[in-house]
């Protein structure tokens, strides 16, 4: 079984500063891992996502995100934030193994709010 | 290309009635998903298809809630009869091989 937890259920940030939005996942096997974004009243978009191959992984709107196997982490960070960067962003993890059908499992979401 | 589309994008109906929301995935994407958005339980997988046939549908909270895939561009998922427990927003998703899941607007369904 997979299950993935954002430690933070709402993040106040000032425009133009750094954030950091946490997810940590538990897996016995390997994983894959994503975030999404999900701006008011309309569905979940794709963000970044990491399958295999370099730990950091760059999305879309200069978010970032680092796969920490030893910690069984991957934080979004973002250096710069403005304010249509509010929103909810989801961390999802999918285990894959032969045969699985890699449905993914999500975090309950992370509400970032950029103040002016 | 469309992406995935629902309707209806918002529906209020009496407790009750039936409900039918609709879903038109991506063209080639052989899977479907159905998921449920609360403030309380936040995002939950319904049910999920893979070419047109259920495999999993634990994630469906009682009988009253049904869905069907008859063919590769469309899905239902129905509620008879609807409760107020079931205002929540709706979502699609379909997906190919690989695997980035892609999400349809919401339907937004308010129970009265």
């Amino acid at each position: 079984a997979q299950s993935v937890t954002q430690l933070d259920s709402q993040v106040p940030v000032f425009e133009e500063a750094p954030v950091e939005l946490r997810c940590n996942y538990s897996s016995s096997v390997s994983v894959y891992l994503f975030w999404y974004v999900q701006y008011p009243n309309q569905g979940l978009q794709l963000l970044l996502k990491y399958l295999s191959g370099s730990t950091l992984v760059k999305g879309i709107n200069g978010f970032e995100a680092e796969f920490n196997k030893s910690q069984t982490s991957f934080h979004l960070r973002k250096p710069s934030v403005h304010i249509s960067d509010t929103a909810e962003y989801f961390c999802a993890v999918t285990a894959h193994a032969s045969g699985g059908s890699y449905i993914p499992t999500f975090g309950r979401g992370t509400s970032l709010i950029v103040h002016p | 290309d469309a992406g995935v589309i629902q309707s209806p994008r918002h529906e209020v109906t009496e407790m009750g009635q039936e409900v039918t929301l609709r879903c038109k995935p991506i063209s080639g994407h052989d899977y479907l998903f159905w998921y449920r958005q609360t403030m309380m339980r936040g995002l939950e997988l319904l049910i999920y298809f893979n070419n047109n046939v259920p495999i999993d549908d634990s994630g469906m909270p009682e009988d009253r809630f049904s869905a069907k895939m008859p063919n590769a561009s469309f899905s239902t998922l129905k509620i008879q009869p609807s409760e107020p427990r079931d205002s929540a927003v709706y979502f699609c998703a379909s997906r190919s091989g690989g695997n980035t899941i892609y999400f349809g607007e919401g339907s937004w369904l308010t129970v009265v």
